[in-house]
């Protein structure tokens, strides 16, 4: 079984230039959440989507956006692009979406965007 | 305001012996906790979780503790092997919400 998978893998982009990135869950999985994590610190919730609907958004300003299709891929875009927006973001896929001890959420390698 | 906390950015464990990974938190409303592995160039894998109705929960060579009174968590690996060199990642939330917070984690390093 695929797990989650994110495009692209790298990204170099200069700044005030806009961004979107691709996410495709776990077949079967109706949640999508994307994570900013910059070096030496831990993932930073930036947005949850489940059943296409924004569910939560982490402390990042409107520049971040994102929605989630019918088949529950999503996209997250970036505008205006910062040189603190470089960073590697990773979507984590899970059924429901919410805490819970059975569904834990399953991560995808990541893209690792780079703003010159 | 860091609500989860790894103290420990790095920890060196000779193979074979005993690794123990730190985590504390301070929302004393999670109540789920999970430990996440992460290679280089790898998303987080998810490892192990514990309900705060547990205080203990192993699986194979991993064992997570939860010490709710000290809202502490730890993560033992035994024995380690060097394989199990990656950074580690400590994350919670509190059950039915939609976000998870994670620590800074720690990078083990397990010497053959």
């Amino acid at each position: 079984d695929a797990g989650v998978t994110q495009s692209p893998t790298h990204l170099i982009k200069t700044r005030g230039q806009h961004v979107t990135l691709r996410c495709s869950p776990i077949s079967g999985h109706k949640s999508v959440s994307w994570y900013q994590q910059v070096l030496g610190q831990g993932p930073q919730f930036i947005f949850q989507y489940y059943e296409k609907e924004e569910r939560g958004r982490g402390n990042f300003p409107d520049r971040f956006s994102a929605r989630q299709f019918p088949n529950y891929s999503s996209e997250l875009n970036v505008n205006a692009l910062l040189l603190g927006d470089s960073a590697l973001y990773l979507c984590a896929s899970s059924f429901y979406g919410t805490v819970n001890s059975n569904q834990p959420q399953h991560f995808g390698d990541g893209t690792r965007l780079s703003i010159l | 305001d860091q609500q989860v906390k790894q103290n420990s950015p790095s920890l060196s464990v000779q193979e074979g012996r005993i690794s123990i990974l730190n985590c504390d938190y301070t929302n004393s409303m999670f109540d789920y906790f999970l430990w996440y592995k992460k290679y280089p160039a790898e998303g987080p894998t998810f490892l192990i979780s514990i309900s705060s109705i547990k205080d203990k929960n192993e699986d194979g060579r991993f064992t997570v503790f939860l010490n709710k009174s000290a809202k502490h968590l730890s993560l033992h690996i035994v024995p380690s092997q060097p394989g199990d060199s990656a950074v580690y990642f400590c994350a919670t939330g509190e059950s039915g919400t939609y976000k998870y917070i994670f620590g800074t984690g720690t990078r083990l390093k397990v010497l053959a």
